[in-house]
């Protein structure tokens, strides 16, 4: 399966703040990555689909101007959270696909967790 | 609407106990589930993919089988090493484009007590 990893593991910062997470797949490169959020005792939800080269596409609810996606590169997405509030305290999650087409496999990387004080 | 239930909420076994995990789906044509095991504080790891009713796969202690309505994780003589939150995801005709979409269950978080 691919590698993915994300930095950094952990971020605290103060409400009204930019934070921005990178997610990278070390083995393949990924033309789409995708980027979850995953709140305690919840379900992992879907925010984006992230595309090299391209706009990300975002999932209904998921505010584009306030969680900023850059895929610039095969091997690299990268997530930003604009000021930031309580309320976006999360793990957040990213996943590289193993190929196109419908029969692909998700991996992930070993998330982050953004603490909003 | 496309849904997946997973059951119990929680687990507790004692080592060699075998067990196994739910996972019910609705989804309008399904393309794939997926089975994750997900320790505390880190990213899903995948485990299965199953894609038509009567399909199996083992892997260890773990075995997954596929039903049209629902999965079930086996998990045979468990170890504490085993302990995590378990993870059923499904991908469905409702998302177009090539990579499709997730839909994940809440999980069941398993305790395996030596």
């Amino acid at each position: 399966g691919a590698v993915v990893s994300q930095h950094p593991s952990r971020v605290i910062c103060k409400s009204g703040t930019s934070v921005k997470i990178e997610c990278r797949s070390l083995d393949f490169q990924a033309t789409t990555m995708f980027w979850y959020r995953q709140f305690p005792k919840q379900s992992l939800m879907l925010m984006a689909t992230s595309n090299e080269g391209s706009k990300a596409t975002y999932e209904q609810g998921v505010e584009k101007d306030k969680f900023l996606i850059n895929h610039a590169s095969l091997t690299l997405s990268t997530l930003t959270v604009t000021s930031a509030h309580p309320e976006d305290s999360s793990f957040y999650i990213c996943s590289v696909s193993s190929g196109g087409g419908y029969t692909d496999t998700q991996y992930f990387g070993p998330g982050t967790r953004l603490t909003v004080l | 609407e496309d849904q997946v239930t997973q059951s119990p909420e929680a687990l507790r076994l004692q080592e060699g106990e075998s067990s196994s995990l739910n996972c019910s789906y609705t989804v309008s044509g399904l393309r794939g589930l997926f089975w994750y095991r997900q320790d505390p504080g880190k990213g899903p790891e995948f485990l299965f993919t199953l894609y038509s009713a009567g399909e199996e796969k083992e892997k260890e202690r773990l075995k997954a089988t596929l039903t049209k309505k629902e999965s079930f994780l086996h998990i045979t003589a468990p170890k504490p090493e085993d302990s995590a939150t378990y993870l059923c995801a499904v991908r469905s005709l409702n998302y177009g484009g090539s990579q499709g979409n997730l839909i994940f269950g809440k999980g069941t978080k398993l305790s395996v007590k030596p």
